[in-house]
């Protein structure tokens, strides 16, 4: 059973455009939300996490957006670049005793020039 | 530099050569992880560490053995390799689960 659910599974955004990944989750018991970025031939990276005491949390060009009573948490990317092209990854989990984080199946995303 | 370092970083051998996969961090973190990364699959957990002699099953750990006996280390151990086996392979390491995980550059194996 997967509990987190990501899509799209791959997206093409111009440069300059906005770029949006959605995720869906089960476990109402999930209160820690991260993303994470991977470039071809690295590990993932962390790149912005939420927890559900706000709806939205923004660093720079990167936005999470999250709807509890949807259960859904989004990235969007403003002002998309090339150096945005990565496979991006969310991921969800608990914040107590022996939680662990659950991945989503990954967004691979290319910005064109 | 803090880091996580894996070897080897790539790895070709045979059905049923017992092979280790080596885990290393230097951030004194008490927790550490072992994922695998299969196209359209995303990265599947394999099995985690909450700290020395504390080890527990992922979502896949058919296959695989782990051990902590040290705090920076997390070695993962494959006694008899199969090619479902093949796949891209990182450790992480944070201070709590729920806390950033920092991977390592990831070990890319074949088994033929």
């Amino acid at each position: 059973q997967q509990q987190v659910k990501q899509s799209p599974q791959s997206l093409i955004v111009q440069k300059g455009g906005i770029s949006i990944i959605n995720c869906a989750y089960e476990n109402t018991a999930f209160d820690y939300f991260p993303w994470y970025q991977q470039f071809p031939g690295k590990g993932p990276a962390l790149l912005i996490a939420i927890r559900p005491d706000v709806s939205e949390k923004k660093e720079g060009r990167f936005t999470i957006s999250f709807n509890k009573s949807a259960k859904q948490f989004s990235l969007h990317i403003m002002d998309s670049q090339p150096g945005d092209s990565a496979t991006y990854f969310c991921a969800a989990s608990t914040s107590g005793g022996y939680s662990t984080l659950t991945f989503g199946k990954g967004t691979m995303l290319l910005v064109s020039p | 530099e803090a880091q996580v370092t894996q070897n080897p970083r790539y790895l070709i051998t045979v059905t049923g050569k017992k092979l280790t996969v080596t885990c290393s961090q230097n951030m004194n973190h008490e927790y550490m992880s072992w994922y695998r990364q299969d196209p359209g699959l995303g990265l599947r957990q394999i099995y985690y560490s909450m700290n020395v002699e504390v080890t527990d099953k992922g979502d896949v750990p058919e296959g695989y053995k782990v051990s902590r006996k040290e705090k920076r280390n997390f070695p993962l151990i494959l006694e008899s390799p199969s090619p479902n086996q093949t796949s891209l392979y990182f450790c992480a390491s944070s201070r709590l689960p729920y806390n950033e995980q920092f991977f390592g550059p990831g070990t890319r194996l074949t088994v033929l």
